[in-house]
Formats: C-alpha cells, structure tokens, sequence
C-alpha cells in the first residue's frame, strides 16, 4: 500500500485566495482526520470522519475551514479566504475503527503571504 | 489549558546514555496512551502504546504508564543519534476515539 497520500506537498498563497488541500487514506481505513500543526500550538485537531460522516468537527477554526469527505478513498480541506495565520503543516492520517495507530500522510506545508 | 502536557526541550544526552521522555494528562479516564517520533521536516509514526499501569518493553524503547498520577513516559536505552526526533505523546480519553496529541519533545543525541 502507497500510505496515505497528500497533496499538494506545498502551497503558497496569497491572502483571501482559497487553498483545497487533498487526501487520499490507506484502503480498508474507515477513520480520517485532519490534523495541523505549528511550533506555537503542536498538533491540533481539526476535524474527524468515521465512515466517511463528519464525527468531531469542533476544532475548526472557523467559518472559513470546511472539509468533506464524499467517499472512502478521498477528503479535501478548504480555507476560503486563507489568512496569514492559517499558515501551518496540514497532515491527513487514517486508521481503522480503533484508532489505536495512526498513519500520518506526509503533510501540506501551507504558506499564507 | 493543552489537554496533554509535554516539556518542549531540547533534551540533550550523549550518545549510549538512557533518553527519558515525560507527558502528563488532565483526563482521568483515559484509557489508551501513545508514543509517536517525529523526524525533523517529516510526519509522525507510532512507535509505542501502552494502556495499564507498569511498563511495556520494545527492544530499546519502554514506556511506563501510571494513571494514579496521570503520568506517561518513554525511555530509549542505549541512546543513537538517529534517535534524535521530536517525540509526541497522544492519550486517547474513555469513550473517544479521537487521539489528542502534546506539543512534543525534541530529543538531540549527540555523538
């Protein structure tokens, strides 16, 4: 199996502009999360989806974050309109039902100017 | 308050020397803890879980849980440069599913 597979590998943008970052997870994985991680805060949390249904969304910055899972085998997160401070490593990770090993994408290093 | 509570460092020992990480968390009920390294620009992998109080060993690895004092930690034997990483705990609390992860500690073994 190629792992979980994300892209783009980075992204600089421009202020107000929209940023779709994409996920493909490991096959047979029902559990997906989006993860983002700076120096100040670690890794958080963004949202959760089991069988492919949205289960914890309640670290999504805002408004402006949305993410959707419309199948199995992909996900997509989307900043409109991206922020300086959105800037960050964005991981994907799948897993099976428990949870109890992570597999983590090789991450989206957004730039925001 | 960050759920799960990690000293950023670094942590600088010599090469062959015992590396000891350390995490605490605020829940009381959690009931799955993890260890995951993080190479420098890389993403993070499982490297150990435990889930009841004592040790579990894994070649050089082991990792010692007490849920008295909400206290996990990990410690590399015989320390290697390559070991050099930063090193997140994640604990999973009773009833989620959703692992949350400390801010990691940077770990530098040098020669």
């Amino acid at each position: 199996d190629a792992g979980v597979i994300q892209s783009p590998r980075h992204e600089v943008t421009e202020m107000g502009q929209e940023v779709t970052l994409r996920c493909k997870p490991i096959s047979g994985h029902n559990s997906l999360f989006w993860y983002r991680q700076t120096m100040m805060r670690g890794l958080e949390l963004l949202i959760y989806f089991n069988n492919n249904v949205p289960i914890d969304d309640s670290g999504m910055p805002e408004d402006r974050f949305s993410a959707k899972m419309p199948n199995a085998s992909f996900s997509t997160l989307k900043i409109q309109p991206s922020e300086p401070r959105d800037s960050a490593v964005y991981f994907c990770a799948s897993s099976t039902e428990t949870n109890e090993k992570l597999f983590f994408g090789s991450g989206t290093q957004l730039s925001v100017l | 308050q960050k759920e799960v509570e990690q000293n950023s460092g670094p942590l600088s020992v010599p090469e062959g020397a015992i590396a000891s990480l350390n995490c605490t968390y605020s829940d009381r009920v959690s009931q799955s803890f993890f260890w995951y390294r993080q190479y420098s620009g890389k993403s993070p992998e499982l490297i150990m879980s435990i889930y009841s109080n004592g040790d579990k060993e894994d070649g050089r690895f082991t990792a010692q849980l007490n849920k008295a004092s909400q206290y996990v930690s990990l410690l590399i034997r015989d320390s290697q440069p390559s070991d050099s990483a930063t090193y997140l705990c994640a604990v999973i609390p009773q009833g989620s599913y959703i692992p949350t992860f400390g801010r990691g500690t940077s770990l530098i073994v040098h020669p």
